[in-house]
């Protein structure tokens, strides 16, 4: 089955851009979405199709997906940044999520 | 918008049946727009998806619960529902159902999940 690989944790200084990886076997013939998740709400996407920001997400969140990683980055974090994000891919008509990453902004 | 809200007990039995609906409101279960999906999150964070259901695409489950997921859809009360079946402690979960968007651009699939419901906890007891 497929599988997608996140770091556990990443950290950040506020107003410095943040990175998460999303790593997969030919990751970049896939659309890649990311939902983040803070502390007891439901996920929600913040970018899809690797780089599509819907309304409402502020532009600081922007994405890429190439070769085997797809990356999503927070420019100018905020502290209200601060929740797990995951990413998530189609793969055979199944959908795959990454393990999750914990953003922690201080 | 679409919302959706999950509806069950909290609480399951081992070996019996976990049974789940969700309630779309906002817009027809009928469309042909979103593809009607189940996805649990375990207590230590990760997200699984359990399967989908479309009109225009058919049933999809995980290849890792096939064998003991049904999902169904009530056209006339606008729900579709989850069976897991038989269940056990690694069950429990925040079960949520949510609409994905599916289409092509540029010869490739997308698929995400666009609209989330809030969750509903399921404890499997023994």
């Amino acid at each position: 089955s497929y599988e997608l690989t996140q770091p556990p944790s990443v950290s950040v200084s506020p107003g410095q851009t943040g990175s998460i990886t999303c790593s997969g076997d030919k990751l970049g013939d896939q659309y890649v979405s990311w939902y983040q998740q803070k502390p007891g709400q439901s996920p929600v996407v913040v970018i899809y199709q690797d780089s599509k920001r819907p309304s409402g997400v502020p532009e600081r969140f922007s994405g890429s997906n190439s070769g085997n990683t797809a990356t999503l980055t927070i420019s100018g974090t905020q502290a209200m940044d601060e929740a797990d994000y995951y990413c998530q891919a189609w793969d055979s008509r199944t959908v795959v999520f990454g393990g999750g990453t914990k953003l922690t902004v201080l | 918008q679409v919302q959706l809200q999950e509806s069950g007990p909290g609480l399951v039995k081992s070996s019996q049946t976990l049974s789940l609906t969700c309630t779309v409101s906002g817009g027809s279960i009928s469309s042909s727009d979103y593809y009607w999906s189940w996805i649990r999150q375990f207590p230590g964070k990760g997200l699984e998806w359990i399967g989908y259901i479309s009109y225009t695409d058919g049933m999809y489950y995980s290849p890792s619960l096939k064998s003991r997921v049904t999902m169904s859809v009530d056209s006339s009360k606008n729900r579709f529902s989850l069976n897991l079946s038989p269940v056990t402690a690694a069950d429990t979960a925040v079960y949520y159902c949510a609409g994905a968007l599916t289409g092509t651009a540029l010869n490739y699939y997308y698929h995400y999940i666009d609209v989330w419901g809030k969750g509903t906890t399921v404890t499997v007891s023994s």
